[in-house]
């Protein structure tokens, strides 16, 4: 039972356009959303969170959207950029879990140059 | 200095045999955890540990036994390896346990059971 999801497998996106990642949750439990990014062989790093009492968090180009009413969030990077190419994992986690983060799928986003 | 290491990076051994995977953290953080990433790319959080007392523990088989002889290592064991174990282990470490508390990444460990 995937209680998060990022239901884009793929996104590919023009250097210097905006890229769209999304990802939605089930679980209403969950007050904590982060974005980790991976290269290839190494492990995930982190991005950017959004704690449950926000609907929005900006770093530089990273933009993260919580809609909690849709259980639904979303990654904005402007402007892409190709190192920006990478695996994009959502992940999620209860105030009480003991910091489990639960991931989804990852979405691959390759920025064309 | 890298704040999260594992070792070995490649495992290739053969069904029903022992192997352990090692992690060590310079970060100073009290959490540790393992991850395991299957053929779907999920990442699936098997234990935590904080302060070298075991947190988490999600129904993982008794064959996995982690073991933490300080705060800043975090060694899994796998015993009588099967098929379905092939994946790549990440190991990770936050400064607390509480939540919002950003975890680090090693580099993972592939794991290849013949």
């Amino acid at each position: 039972d995937q209680q998060v999801k990022q239901n884009s497998p793929s996104l590919s996106v023009q250097e210097g356009r905006i890229s769209i990642l999304n990802c939605d949750y089930t679980n209403s439990m969950f007050d904590y959303f982060l974005w980790y990014k991976k290269y290839p062989a190494e492990g995930p790093t982190f991005l950017i969170s959004i704690s449950s009492i926000k609907d929005k968090n900006e770093d530089g180009r990273f933009t993260v959207f919580l809609n909690k009413s849709a259980k639904h969030l979303s990654l904005h990077i402007v402007p892409s950029q190709p190192g920006d190419s990478a695996v994009y994992f959502c992940a999620a986690s209860e105030y009480r879990g003991g910091n489990k983060l639960v991931f989804g799928a990852g979405t691959i986003l390759r920025v064309k140059s | 200095d890298t704040a999260v290491s594992q070792t070995p990076k490649y495992l290739v051994t053969q069904m029903g045999n022992d192997k352990s995977i090692k992690c060590e953290q310079n970060l100073g953080h009290d959490t540790m955890y393992w991850y395991k990433q299957d053929s779907k790319k999920f990442l699936k959080i098997m234990f935590s540990y904080n302060n070298k007392e075991l947190i988490i523990n999600e129904t993982v088989p008794n064959r996995f036994s982690p073991k933490s002889p300080d705060k800043a290592h975090l060694n899994l064991h796998i015993n009588s390896l099967e098929l379905g174990d092939s994946a790549v282990y990440f190991c990770a470490s936050s400064q607390k346990i509480e939540s919002y508390n950003e975890q680090f990444f090693g580099p993972g460990t592939r794991l290849t059971v013949l």
